[in-house]
């Protein structure tokens, strides 16, 4: 079964610390992973976007990674800022335009 | 920069009650798409237009749910009645033709249902 489960569900951190989210999925096969950022009450905007033959991808203090061995992506905050505050969703596409979206890590960033 | 527009942004209604969502996509784009976000999960596709006609519209409740784009640009989603359950986002989204993947999200219109 095609899934995606990204941990912390929640994450509190503070201002100008780096933080690294978590997707675990079982999505196979998939034609690129996508990080979106979606603000609350706002839709989602994306973040980084990588075929399943990349391993990083990086997008300013952004960075994605996708370890195919491991079936697990991350995304790594440098620096955090009190607007980085979101959730954080990877979503995987299969074939043409199936999405799988995983539920989301809410994360707070705290002066 | 072209954005995807949606209204209301936030609605409130009572059960049994009809309620309706409108989404104008990007200029250009032929696929459009409605979610449907419950607090603290990942977007859920109710239904997808490329140009006027349905592509997928497996997950849409359709004894209470209705969609249309009849020209292929701007869609209304529709709820008759709703349903206490039906309190979510519900967010639409458009992408370039055979391009799904770079969907552009609106912000999303918050119903909530009494």
């Amino acid at each position: 079964k095609n899934q995606v489960e990204q941990s912390p569900q929640s994450l509190i951190i503070l201002e100008g610390k780096n933080c690294t989210l978590q997707c675990n999925y079982t999505v196979s096969p998939f034609s690129n992973l996508r990080w979106y950022k979606q603000d609350t009450g706002r839709g989602p905007v994306s973040l980084t976007i990588m075929t399943f033959s990349e391993n990083t991808k990086s997008n300013g203090r952004y960075t994605a990674t996708l370890d195919a061995d491991t079936k697990q992506s991350s995304l790594h905050i440098t620096a955090s800022q009190l607007s980085d505050s979101a959730s954080y969703i990877c979503v995987f596409l299969r074939g043409n335009y199936q999405l799988i979206w995983g539920a989301g890590t809410k994360l707070i960033i705290k002066p | 920069e072209a954005e995807v527009a949606q209204s209301p942004r936030y609605k409130i209604t009572e059960k049994s009650q009809a309620v309706a969502f409108w989404c104008d996509p990007i200029s250009g784009h032929a696929t459009l798409y409605w979610y449907r976000q419950i607090l603290g999960q990942g977007p859920e596709l109710l239904v997808q237009f490329q140009d006027e006609s349905v592509v997928d519209d497996s997950q849409l409740p359709k004894d209470r749910f209705s969609a249309e784009r009849l020209k292929g640009v701007d869609s209304t989603l529709k709820i008759q009645p709703a349903e206490l359950g039906d309190s979510a986002m519900y967010l639409c989204a458009s992408s370039p033709r055979d391009i799904s993947y770079e969907q552009y999200f609106g912000p999303g219109t918050r119903l909530t249902v009494t």
